[in-house]
């Protein structure tokens, strides 16, 4: 059973830094690349980073481009999310998700989903 | 980066169908998936890379991508059909969008 666990969600104030990570098992990490996807409070869901299975390839939504760095450690079956200059728009349930597909191309998907962490940034 | 716009709500009568459309910019020429959401959840996907179905989705789930939209179809519409449903799509920078989401109500 494939389940995707995500942690590190918090209360944080403007201007600060968060790291997020994901715990993965029952699938062969490696082969899969990654997506973190959040959504605001009462919003619909946006993109906000991927990366390859190898980890080679990371992308990023203009929205959190030089602000959110994606890593991963596929000898821990792990996904971060390192996020630095937090505002107030970055609130969000954060989910992982994986993707079959190994490199990210245009049939790129999300097949399965963790229960997601809450990031409120707020003073 | 493109951007993909759905009707906010869609009403359907059980047993009946439901269409909810996915527009943007030569979206045909891209692949779309389909995510369902229920209040408290976290999405699944229904539809994958236009027209496929994920082992465990319902038959009455379909796709369909041409021209500038995306279609998903569920036939036979269910009460616990019952959710936000939200298109996704990459777009040629390599960047994912989703769809403004549609709120689907079994009357």
């Amino acid at each position: 059973e494939v389940q995707l666990v995500e942690s590190g969600g918090a209360l944080v104030q403007p201007g600060g830094s968060l790291r997020l990570s994901c715990a993965a098992s029952g699938f062969t990490f490696r082969s899969y690349a990654m997506n973190w996807v959040r959504q605001a409070p009462g919003k619909g869901l946006e993109w906000v980073s991927g990366i390859s299975g190898s980890g080679a390839g990371t992308y990023y939504a203009d929205s959190v481009k030089g602000r959110f760095i994606i890593s991963r450690d596929n000898s821990k079956k792990m996904l971060y999310l390192q996020m630095n200059s937090l505002r107030a728009e970055d609130t969000a349930v954060y989910y992982c998700a994986n993707d079959p597909t190994t490199v990210v191309t245009q049939r790129s998907y999300f097949d399965s989903w963790g229960q997601g962490t809450l990031v409120t940034v707020s003073s | 980066s493109s951007e993909l716009t759905q009707p906010p709500s869609v009403s359907v009568s059980p047993g009946q169908t439901a269409s909810i459309t996915c527009s943007g910019d030569k979206l045909g020429d891209k692949y779309a998936s389909w995510y369902q959401q229920k209040p408290g959840q976290s999405p699944v996907v229904v539809i994958y890379q236009d027209t496929k179905r994920p082992s465990g989705i319902p038959e009455r789930f379909s796709g369909s991508n041409s021209g500038n939209t995306a279609t998903l179809t569920i036939s036979g519409t269910q009460a616990m059909d019952e959710a936000d449903y939200y298109c996704q799509a990459w777009d040629s920078s390599s960047a994912c969008v989703f769809g403004t989401g549609t709120k689907v109500t079994v009357l």
